[in-house]
Order: C-alpha cells, then structure tokens, then sequence
C-alpha cells in the first residue's frame, strides 16, 4: 500500500501570506496526485490533480507541484475563506487503492 | 450542475447492516466511475470502494472487503453502498464521490454532503 504522509500538520499563517504544503508518497505515485480542501462541516473540494492542473472555478493563487513521490500545494497570498484542511491523494496504485494523506490544517 | 446525494445512514448496532445510497443529478451518470470515501469523527479522509462507469470492475479497500458491496443503477442514476457485519469502527459520514474522467487514475471532482452511519450499542 502506498502511504501518503503530509507536513506539517498543522500550518499557522497569516492573511496574504504564502503557504507551502507538503506531501510525500512511500513509492513513487508519477505525477497521480490531487489536492482536496475542506471546510468544517463541508465535503472536500477538488483543488488540483495530477499534480499541478487547477480545477475548474479554483482561484490562480492555488498552484501544485511535484511528481514522483514529493509533492507540494502553494496558496501564493492567503485569504480569510482559504483557512481549512488539505488533504492530498494518489492515484497510482493498481489495482487501485486512492490512499489519502492525514491533511494539513491551515489555521491563522 | 452536477450533484450527489446520499441517504441511509443510520444508528445500527454492531454487527448490524445498512444500505447507503446516492443519487446523482446533472452528468451523464452511466459515464463516470463511482466511489464511496468515508470520513471517521475528527479523522481524516479514506477511500472505500470503486465501481467502474458500467458496473463491470469494482474494488475495495482492505478494510472493508468482504463486509461492504458496492453496486450501481444507471437506469436510475444511483450508486449503492451494502455495509455489513459493522463495527464502530465504521462510524463515520460515507460521501459518495464521482471521478472526473473515465481513466482509474482520475480524482473525484463531485462529492456529496455524506451520510452519517453510527455503530453502537
């Protein structure tokens, strides 16, 4: 099974600062990840897949990066509606196990 | 717009069964693959199981194999979710999630609002 391990756990940023989340594969998972947001009470929202294409409606100032097994999401200028918990998921296993990181809780 | 809904979730005693369902809305549903994710209290996110858009390839996680059946109509636009033999364990909001493209490498692009199944005596 391929282990995804997010970093940090918890981030504590500012309002129009950057954030840099992490995600690590145990074994290379190619450029098959997404990153998923989510809010309070709220289903997850798809923010970007395989690795660096944005979703539909998703603002500019998300961007990821990575393929193999490092992976990263940027928020380039933090705003108050973009505070909640990113998780990151692969893809690649076959057959297929979409394996999900513990989430990074982005927090002012 | 694209939506799911699900229902079903209930309290059920260990051991005890449930049939969960979505209902999707506003996508060509019999084109998509399906999946169930199921979010513990506090916890984070874990993938489920996997239909393929016409019903013929299904997966589980290790989990949950041999418990939960997976299944779909695409007559009525509906994707299904048998859980049995629970434990509390499984308590947890079900969502159903639908993949953006037909390739098993493709994320889940529409979700709904979950379903809450609690196992307890």
């Amino acid at each position: 099974e391929i282990v995804m391990t997010q970093s940090p756990a918890t981030l504590s940023v500012s309002p129009g600062e950057r954030a840099t989340l992490s995600c690590r594969a145990s074994q290379s998972v190619s450029n098959n990840v997404a990153w998923y947001q989510q809010k309070p009470g709220q289903a997850p929202r798809l923010l970007i897949y395989y690795a660096s294409t944005r979703a539909t409606g998703v603002p500019a100032r998300f961007s990821g990066s990575g393929s193999g097994t490092e992976f990263t999401l940027t928020i380039s200028s933090l705003q108050s509606e973009d505070f909640a918990v990113y998780y990151c998921q692969q893809s690649s296993s076959w057959p297929p196990m979409y394996t999900f990181g513990q989430g990074t809780k982005l927090e002012i | 717009e694209a939506q799911l809904v699900e229902s079903g979730g209930d309290l059920v005693q260990p051991g005890g069964s449930l049939r969960l369902s979505c209902a999707a809305s506003g996508f060509t549903f019999r084109s998509y693959e399906m999946n169930w994710v199921r979010q513990a209290p506090g916890k984070g996110l874990e993938w489920v199981a996997y239909i393929s858009a016409t019903g013929s390839t299904i997966y589980y996680s290790d989990s949950v194999r041999g418990r939960f059946t997976i299944s779909r109509d695409n007559g009525e636009s509906s994707v299904y979710l048998q859980v049995g033999s629970l434990t509390v364990e499984d308590t947890a909001v079900y969502y159903c999630a639908k993949q953006i493209t037909r390739l098993t490498s493709a994320p889940f692009d529409v979700w709904g609002h979950g379903t809450m199944v609690i196992v307890s005596s």
